[in-house]
């Protein structure tokens, strides 16, 4: 089955640095890839997806990077700011459901 | 709209009681979602529904874990009985029903199991 593994498990970073967090896919056949943020006391939010098709996409200040070959796909914050301190998932879907990474808590230091 | 809807938004029961857990998805989405989150395994599915048809309920821990969806409105997750290790957040998520779409969550409901 599916499995996707997520890196790092926490992520400390300078307030204004970039944060990168990495997820690796097994499934070929994973054609949409997720990033889910959440914050303390909420359920996960999508916060940016992408296609097989495309190999980037930005949104403002996050981007996310796929490598179909490498079968990984990342995630790019950068002029990190307090509020971008949350957990963060990556996903990837063997068919309608996800199988989710473990996550990242992403630490934001004044 | 209201977004995911999820009852209780905690609960807290001793061993052996009979828990459910409410959720009423976003009008128009054909997919439901049960999730459970837990520090030591992280986000896990336990089952979810399509058109109100159970799809794949292959995370459902035990016997003990039960779901249903009655209409395209109302969902229930129900443990009996309930174990101290049952104790974790339980999420549920609906959407669109297309593969490859977003899951809007509910806030979750916090069970304990004392």
């Amino acid at each position: 089955g599916e499995n996707v593994e997520q890196h790092p498990s926490t992520l400390s970073v300078q307030e204004g640095d970039s944060a990168v967090i990495k997820c690796t896919y097994s499934d070929s056949a994973s054609n949409y890839f997720p990033w889910y943020k959440q914050e303390l006391g909420k359920g996960p939010q999508l916060i940016i997806d992408i296609r097989s098709n495309v190999g980037e996409k930005k949104d403002q200040r996050i981007a996310v990077t796929l490598n179909k070959t490498a079968k990984h796909f990342s995630l790019h914050i950068t002029e990190t700011q307090p509020e971008d301190s949350a957990v963060y998932f990556c996903a990837a879907p063997p068919w309608e459901q996800l199988i989710w990474g473990a996550g990242t808590k992403l630490i934001i230091k004044p | 709209d209201a977004g995911v809807i999820q009852s209780p938004r905690h609960e807290v029961t001793e061993m052996g009681q009979e828990v459910t857990l409410r959720c009423k998805p976003i009008s128009g989405h054909n997919s439901l979602f049960w999730y459970r989150q837990t520090m030591m395994r992280g986000l896990e599915l336990l089952i979810y529904f399509n058109n109100n048809v159970p799809i794949d309920d292959s995370g459902m821990p035990e016997d003990r874990f039960s779901a249903k969806m009655p209409n395209a409105s109302f969902s229930t997750l129900k443990i009996q009985p309930s174990e101290p290790r049952d104790s974790a957040v339980y999420f549920c998520a609906s959407s669109p029903g297309l593969a490859g779409g977003e899951q809007y969550f509910g806030p979750g409901t916090r069970l304990t199991v004392t």
